[in-house]
């Protein structure tokens, strides 16, 4: 079926950067569309950004568009968000998802998650 | 974008009782070029990523028991549990994929009574 596994979170300031990767395997990964998905504590998934499956298209939620950069390497079956100018309200598990071969389909695999807090 | 409301927030059902959870879009999601609709329900168990169970508003993922089933079409649909089991308890999501903003309900809490 396929396996995520996110890596990069972590505590940091306001106003600071990280960079998260998810390693895909079991997955033809150049043939999916992959999703960041973030949960915050206690709330619901959120939607915060895609990629297709060559790269070539990206779309961001309103809340982070301009500060995050989703970007994949097929050829190491990774994808990865750039964030920068980190804020309070990104403090959130991230997930790293696979979705369809196509833009409108749900949510397959998730990874396990990958934690960001943003504190002074 | 497309607001995703559940009903109930939060619900207690008896083991082997039937569980139903609502779903309502704020606008529909039902695509006629190929004739789905294009919605979604996750169960989220406590420390675990969200699963897919239902896609295309009722087909069940390989694997979901058939104890679940998903209805509706439009702007209204509904997550049922036959006979609820022990380990169903989890807080369930309901998700559009019709708009790029791919957004869930709030969720639905679901305990045994």
């Amino acid at each position: 079926e396929g396996q995520l596994v996110e890596s990069g979170g972590g505590l940091v300031q306001p106003g600071g950067s990280l960079r998260l990767s998810c390693a895909a395997s079991g997955i033809t990964f150049s043939s999916y569309w992959m999703h960041w998905v973030r949960q915050a504590p206690g709330k619901g998934p959120v939607w915060v950004s895609r990629i297709d499956d060559d790269g070539k298209s990206t779309n961001y939620a309103d809340s982070v568009k301009g500060r995050f950069s989703i970007s994949r390497d097929s050829a190491k079956n990774t994808l990865y968000l750039q964030m920068k100018s980190l804020r309070v309200e990104d403090t959130a598990v991230y997930y790293c998802v696979r979705g369809g071969t196509y833009a409108g389909r749900a949510f397959y695999i998730w990874g396990q998650g990958t934690t960001v807090t943003v504190s002074s | 974008d497309i607001v995703m409301t559940q009903s109930p927030d939060s619900l207690a059902v008896s083991l082997g009782e039937r569980a139903t959870i609502n779903c309502k879009s704020s606008q529909s999601v039902f695509y006629s070029s190929d004739n789905k609709n294009f919605l979604a329900w996750y169960q989220q168990k406590p420390g675990q990523p969200p699963k897919l169970l239902i896609s295309w508003a009722s087909t069940r993922e390989s694997g979901v028991p058939d104890r679940f089933s998903g209805s509706g079409s439009g702007t209204d649909f509904t997550l049922t549990i036959s006979s609820l089991q022990a380990e169903d308890v989890a807080v369930y999501y309901c998700q559009q994929y019709y708009t790029t903003s791919y957004s869930f309900g709030q969720g639905t809490k679901l305990e045994i009574k």
